[in-house]
């Protein structure tokens, strides 16, 4: 598509529920990335796919997070039995490989989370 | 590691005032760096960026010069407006990796 596509835009759900976050990076992107933003706060780095490589999951909070990328593309980002502080507006990202071509990084809108 | 840190906000100015949100970087070799903004309500988008040393880019009115020897990306504006209210965010790819490293945001509010 001709953007990061992500879905739902927003989701309230209750504690302890599992909520799942859909990410259709832009075609011919293959790094895939997810982050976080808190109300107020900066971006928090959760998880890097690229390409084939096994993806970077340092930046996962808990092993309650998960993510899963499909064929080299759509991406689903998944936290089980959720929390109130995992509220917070989820943003995926991508952009094209290649060292030092100074690719540029593309966010969708996100998926805004809310745990009631 | 890698790390940009960036001036704390919020920055409140008063329209047609000067901006200056001071951006430095941690990382080896050369990385790519970059402004992203986030107007209110909306997803990141790209600013500027540069990508070596001495490059200056450059949008919609706003600069910023990546300074290797100062490891500085500060971003300007000579005259800023109320439509220039938003979270601005500076970032840097590594030369020979693909993750990108944010800056904590810098919150600019410009009063008419």
């Amino acid at each position: 598509g001709a953007g990061v596509s992500q879905s739902p835009s927003n989701k309230v759900t209750e504690k302890g529920k599992d909520v799942e976050l859909r990410c259709d990076p832009i075609s011919g992107h293959t790094a895939l990335y997810w982050y976080r933003q808190s109300l107020g706060q900066g971006l928090e780095f959760l998880i890097y796919f690229q390409g084939n490589s096994a993806p970077d999951k340092s930046g996962l909070p808990s092993d309650r997070f998960s993510a899963e990328r499909t064929g080299g593309s759509v991406s689903t980002l998944t936290i089980q039995r959720t929390q109130q502080e995992d509220s917070a507006v989820y943003l995926c990202a991508s952009s094209l490989m290649g060292q030092g071509s100074g690719n540029t990084i593309y966010f969708g809108e996100g998926s805004w989370l809310t745990v009631v | 590691g890698d790390s940009v840190t960036q001036m704390e906000g919020p920055v409140t100015l008063s329209e047609e005032a000067f901006l200056t949100i001071n951006c430095t970087y941690t990382a080896t070799g050369y990385p790519s760096l970059f402004w992203y903004v986030q107007y209110p309500g909306e997803g990141l988008q790209l600013l500027l960026k540069a990508t070596k040393a001495d490059d200056k880019g450059s949008n919609k009115g706003f600069e910023a010069t990546y300074r290797k020897e100062t490891t500085s990306f500060h971003l300007e504006k000579g005259s800023v407006q109320v439509s220039d209210s938003a979270v601005y965010f500076c970032a840097l790819r590594p030369w020979n990796f693909n993750k990108f490293y944010f800056g904590s945001g810098t919150k600019l509010n410009v009063k008419p």
